[in-house]
């Protein structure tokens, strides 16, 4: 079965609003979980750690400010893309470690953001 | 970010094998992975494979790691339709867990 849950999968939002994305992992507590954007016919690129109990470390070019990231508990990472614009429009997807080592990475099923 | 190399497209008849190949330059990548994509869903976990391992089978998976030459391959025995998607080679770097990702290898199987 799914190891984690991402919601919505999809949303359309106009210009300047704020989108909420959740990732939830499963029967396991995830002390850390990842965010990634994914552009049309292009690899995941690694946005930002997202630390439960503590500050999101951020990627060299993301902006903290435009993409908040919430981890207030062991199962819930939350990705807000605040005033979000047309260039905002991609593919969003959050991933969890399991394993003794942490070699396994779970990924949500992803959210297709349109901004209009 | 340390670069990952796949061949972009690969097409096969049903039945046949698929070999998908990948190159990395991170020699300290711990763990290298294979994924496969849908379209619009998440990425799912084929395999992956200690980086102190040539070789790892898993039914119809079998990944070869050559750690000298940093390339790994993933061969798909008696591809299926279902077996369409994009895979996606990942190494763990020295980030920690984050990984990173090839452009992605999209396999075509034909009837």
């Amino acid at each position: 079965g799914a190891v984690v849950s991402q919601h919505p999968s999809w949303v359309i939002c106009k210009s300047g609003t704020s989108v909420k994305i959740e990732c939830r992992s499963l029967d396991f507590q995830a002390t850390t979980m990842f965010w990634y954007r994914q552009f049309p016919k292009q690899s995941l690129m690694l946005m930002a750690t997202s630390n439960e109990g503590s500050k999101a470390t951020y990627e060299q070019g993301v902006e903290k400010d435009k993409f908040l990231i919430n981890h207030a508990s062991l199962t819930l990472s939350t990705l807000t893309v605040t005033s979000a614009h047309p260039e905002d429009s991609s593919f969003y997807i959050c991933s969890v470690t399991i394993g003794q080592g942490g070699e396994k990475l779970f990924f949500g099923s992803g959210t297709q953001l349109s901004v209009l | 970010g340390e670069d990952v190399e796949q061949s972009l497209f690969l097409s096969v008849r049903e039945g046949d094998s698929s070999v998908i190949n990948c190159t990395y330059t991170d020699s300290s990548s711990t763990y290298l992975y294979w994924y496969k994509q849908e379209p619009g869903a998440g990425l799912q976990l084929l395999t992956y494979i200690f980086s102190n391992m040539d070789m790892k089978q898993d039914q119809r998976l079998t990944v070869l790691l050559n750690k000298k030459d940093k390339h790994l391959s993933l061969r798909i025995a008696d591809t299926q339709t279902g077996d369409s998607a994009i895979y996606f080679c990942a190494e763990s770097g020295n980030s920690g867990y984050a990984l990173n990702f090839g452009k992605g290898t999209s396999l075509l199987v034909t009837p």
